[in-house]
């Protein structure tokens, strides 16, 4: 089966950085996504990794270590905009099922 | 023009009532899925078919019925709502079921 856990909430400031945890146990492991959301909106795809490392888009980072089973997504220069749900999320090996974390919600203040 | 489109974007019925929410990609994808996200924000996958055929199906009430006339539309009907059926539903597609996956802008359904 699959389990994936993250924070609820986050909060943090506006020009700062911040740092979403997520870990996870699959049966079978075919990478790790993260997913922006918007209240009210519908979740946009941020990033996907499927090797340990760094993967650098702009602001926006993603971290995975297979062996731990871990993921972060790191958030710099923060935004007001940024104040969004995060989703973490394993594709499983039967292909069309995701398990998706509950989300952190994270809120930028000024 | 609209990857993911779902219809209606908002839903407002009386319980005991049928409805159908409809979804359409134009993406070319090959797997489509129906997702619930409650109040609190979690997001349940309901169902997921690859070119037309159901290979997800995950202890959702025999009152919920996807169906697939072709791999671009996946519809959902709902028989029955109850109160506990009020939520978002999240119309999404990807290429081949592994890869990210494009949301349509949901349904928000308030049963009454």
């Amino acid at each position: 089966g699959q389990n994936i856990d993250q924070p609820t909430e986050m909060t943090a400031t506006e020009g700062a950085i911040v740092q979403i945890n997520c870990t996870y146990q699959t049966s079978g492991f075919n990478g790790l996504f993260w997913y922006q959301q918007h209240a009210g909106e519908a979740p946009t795809f941020l990033s996907y990794n499927v090797l340990d490392g760094l993967e650098e888009k702009g602001r926006f980072s993603s971290f995975l270590s297979r062996s731990k089973g871990y993921s972060y997504l790191l958030l710099k220069e923060l935004q007001m905009k940024d104040s969004a749900s995060y989703l973490c999320a394993s594709p499983h090996t039967n292909a069309g099922k995701s398990t998706f974390g509950d989300g952190t919600t994270l809120t930028v203040k000024p | 023009d609209t990857a993911v489109s779902q219809t209606p974007k908002y839903l407002v019925t009386q319980m005991g009532n049928d409805k159908s929410i409809k979804c359409e990609q134009n993406l070319g994808h090959d797997t489509m899925y129906w997702y619930k996200q409650d109040s609190k924000k979690f997001l349940k996958i309901m169902f997921s078919y690859n070119n037309k055929e159901l290979i997800i199906n995950e202890t959702v009430p025999n009152r919920f019925s996807p169906k697939s006339p072709d791999k671009a539309h996946l519809n959902l009907h709902i028989n029955s709502l109850e109160l506990g059926d009020s939520a978002v539903y999240f119309c999404a597609s990807s290429e081949q079921g592994q890869e990210t996956q494009y949301f349509g802008p949901g349904t928000r359904l308030l049963v009454l």
